[in-house]
């Protein structure tokens, strides 16, 4: 079945790392995502990854694929108050043109 | 650039009326898909709009439809609105693998 999961909460003080997990169910997906959503907003491409690699970096973030458990993580650095909004990972089966999203992740960040 | 734009921004409708939502790509997209968000919710693709036909589905009724224009925008159309359809409706425009969403349309049916 079609089923991306992630936990719903995740609760950081600012400075700190945050790490958000993700795992997904489709072994045939070709790049997987994470989205930013702040309240009211749309989503906000933040990073992807394509399958054939382990790890991704882009200033503050990292991205780790484990594809043998199907999992997926989002570290954030130094995590800000701006961090605070609710992060999606979604995946691309191949084949198909759709992404399945996770139901999100909120993070919140306290001062 | 100024990404992809959806109008209106908010929109109350009644359960049986019909809607139609619009969606203008990021310049140089030629791909249009449209997903539903519900309260609490991630987005749930609805359909994938290609070269001015539907190329792929999800599984949402008939009751939705859309269209593609030869500039590449899109409109969703739901007919006979439900309670149930009250959501976020976010478009994505993309050209290779990245899909770029736009603000969203938050649509009440009372």
């Amino acid at each position: 079945g079609e089923d991306v999961e992630q936990s719903l909460f995740l609760s950081v003080r600012e400075g700190d790392s945050s790490v958000i997990n993700c795992t997904y169910t489709d072994s045939s997906s070709t790049y997987l995502y994470w989205y930013k959503q702040e309240p009211g907003a749309g989503l906000q491409l933040l990073t992807y990854i394509f399958s054939n690699m382990d790890m991704k970096q882009d200033q503050r973030l990292t991205v780790l694929l484990n594809k043998k458990d199907k999992h997926l993580s989002l570290r954030i650095a130094d995590t800000q108050t701006g961090d605070s909004a609710i992060y999606f990972c979604a995946e691309s089966p191949s084949g198909t043109y759709k992404y399945i999203f996770g139901t999100g992740t909120r993070l919140k960040v306290l001062a | 650039d100024a990404g992809v734009t959806q109008s209106p921004t908010h929109l109350i409708k009644t359960r049986g009326q019909q809607v139609t939502l619009r969606c203008s790509p990021k310049s140089g997209h030629d791909t249009v898909s449209w997903y539903q968000q519900a309260l609490g919710q991630g987005p749930q693709f609805i359909f994938q709009y290609y070269e001015e036909e539907e190329r792929q589905r999800g599984n949402f009724p008939d009751r939705f439809s859309g269209h593609q224009f030869p500039n590449y925008s899109s409109e969703l159309n739901v007919n006979a609105l439900l309670l149930g359809d009250s959501a976020l409706y976010l478009c994505a425009s993309s050209l290779d693998n990245e899909q770029f969403f736009g603000p969203g349309t938050r649509l009440t049916v009372l």
